[in-house]
């Protein structure tokens, strides 16, 4: 079974901390997701990545930045905490060139900035 | 950018009463994914819907996908408590890996 892996179920920072959230995934898979889960919102994109090293905006990416140097892990960096970024971080993967694209997420992250 | 509508945005029933849930777009759909979040969870793909006019079963649940390719549907017959969740379908839009998610459908169910 494929595993997505999650570095906190539960984070609560300060106003203008640097955050990071971290996410590993054991199944060898090419693209990876990085999405926030809000009441009311659904879940939107905020960058994803296709290949070590690239990474593309997805459609809510100001304020966040990512980084991915090993195909297993993608990081998710919020360069100066606010509390509009309070919310449930969810990660996912894929593989690449498949007809069915599923995504597999992972546990989620639940992020309160004070 | 592209939008994927789905409706309604709660729903709740008595045990053993069916339940459906819609999604719609303006535009044509590439592909539709479904997906079932149960509370607490994460989100866990259901199925994926390619063909125009296409029909999946999974046991109590049935899945289509409209004949235009701009809406699909949910329907499970005779709700259990396990039922309990949130839906999502999610437009595959034309990419081998990017989805457009819809804002899901919260199910309960009263025992």
């Amino acid at each position: 079974d494929v595993k997505v892996t999650q570095s906190s179920r539960y984070l609560v920072k300060r106003t203008g901390e640097k955050v990071f959230l971290e996410c590993v995934q054991d199944m060898d898979h090419e693209n990876m997701f990085w999405y926030r889960q809000d009441p009311g919102l659904g879940l939107r994109l905020i960058y994803f990545s296709y290949d070590v090293k690239m990474k593309e905006k997805g459609d809510i990416p100001e304020g966040y930045s990512v980084s991915r140097e090993k195909k297993e892990r993608f990081s998710l960096i919020l360069e100066s905490a606010s509390t509009n970024q309070t919310s449930m971080y969810l990660c996912a993967s894929s593989l690449l060139g498949l007809a069915r694209n599923e995504q597999f997420f992972g546990p989620g992250t639940r992020l309160t900035v004070l | 950018g592209q939008q994927v509508m789905q409706i309604p945005q709660y729903q709740h029933v008595q045990e053993g009463e069916d339940f459906t849930t819609y999604c719609n777009s303006s535009t044509t759909l590439s592909n539709i994914q479904w997906y079932k979040q149960r509370p607490g969870g994460h989100p866990v793909f259901l199925i994926q819907l390619v063909k125009s006019g296409e029909v999946k079963k999974q046991k109590r649940l049935t899945f289509q996908f409209g004949e235009a390719k701009k809406n699909s549907s949910l329907h499970i017959t005779a709700t259990q408590t396990t039922d309990v969740g949130t839906y999502f379908c999610a437009d595959g839009r034309g990419s081998n890996y990017k989805l457009t998610f819809g804002k899901g459908t919260l199910l309960t169910v009263n025992p």
